[in-house]
C-alpha cells in the first residue's frame, strides 16, 4: 500500500522567512509521480507541481522549489523569503502509474503553513 | 480555457436524503476522479471514471454512485446521506489514467448534512 506523511502540522513564519514542508512518501512500484498542491481558504487543490520517479532533479520556480530525494523517499518543498499570500494548506500526494491502485492520488494529511506580516 | 467547473458551490442536505454532484473537466480532459476531503485532512480518493465506466473506486460504501458522460463530464451521487458524509467534494480531470499526466482540482462542493 502506499502512504505520503507530512509530519509538519503546521508551521508558523514570519514574511521574508524561508519555510520548508517535508513530505515522506512509501511506495513499492518504480515508477509513480508526486505532486505538491496548495489549497487556499476556498477549497480549490491549486497545483503546483509534478515529478516523476525516474527525475531527481531539483527544480525551482520563483520562490519555490523542491527536492527529490528517492534515497529517502522524500519531495521536500522550501518557499524561499515567505508572503503573507503563500498562507495555505499545501499537501504532498502520490500517484501510482501501475497496479491496482493507478491513477489514484494519495495524500498526506497537508501542512497548514501560516506567514505572518 | 476554463479549468475544472464544480456545482453545487454549497449545499445543505438532511440526513438520509440523496445529493448529486456535477464537474466538467477541464478541456481536453478525458479522465474525472472525486475526491472527498473532511475538515482537517487530507482528500481521500472516491472512485475514477474513463470511458464512461468506474475505473478505480476507493473504499467507500455503494451509497456513493457516479456516472460520466459521452462529453467527459461527471456527476456524483450519494444517496441515504449521513452526517458523516458532510465534507468538500472535490473532482479532478487529467488527460489519461495512470499516466502521470498533471491532475487539476476544481474548487470543490462543499456538502454539510444536517
Amino acid at each position: 500500500a502506499q502512504k505520503v506523511t507530512q509530519a509538519q502540522t503546521e508551521i508558523s513564519v514570519v514574511e521574508k522567512e524561508d519555510v520548508t514542508l517535508d513530505c515522506v512518501y512509501e511506495t513499492r512500484d518504480t515508477t509513480y509521480y508526486l505532486f505538491w498542491y496548495k489549497q487556499p481558504p476556498s477549497g480549490e487543490l491549486v497545483f503546483l507541481i509534478r515529478r516523476n520517479s525516474f527525475d531527481e532533479q531539483n527544480e525551482i520556480s520563483g520562490r519555490y522549489s523542491w527536492n527529490f530525494q528517492k534515497s529517502t523517499s522524500s519531495f521536500n518543498f522550501t518557499i524561499t523569503a515567505s508572503q503573507v499570500v503563500d498562507s495555505a494548506v499545501y499537501f504532498c500526494a502520490l500517484l501510482q502509474a501501475g497496479g491496482t491502485s493507478y491513477g489514484k492520488l494519495t495524500f498526506g494529511q497537508g501542512t497548514i503553513l501560516t506567514v505572518h506580516p | 480555457d476554463a479549468g475544472v467547473t464544480q456545482s453545487p458551490t454549497h449545499l445543505i442536505k438532511t440526513r438520509g436524503q440523496q445529493v448529486t454532484l456535477r464537474c466538467s473537466p477541464k478541456s481536453g480532459h478525458d479522465t474525472v476522479s472525486w475526491y472527498q476531503q473532511a475538515l482537517g485532512q487530507g482528500p481521500q480518493f472516491i472512485f475514477q471514471y474513463y470511458e464512461e465506466e468506474e475505473r478505480q473506486r476507493g473504499n467507500f460504501p455503494d451509497r456513493f454512485s457516479g456516472h460520466q458522460f459521452p462529453n467527459y463530464s461527471s456527476e456524483l451521487n450519494v444517496n441515504a446521506l449521513l452526517l458523516g458524509d458532510s465534507a468538500l467534494y472535490l473532482c479532478a480531470s487529467s488527460f489519461g489514467t495512470g499516466t502521470g499526466n498533471t491532475i487539476y482540482f476544481g474548487e470543490g462542493s462543499w456538502l454539510t448534512v444536517v
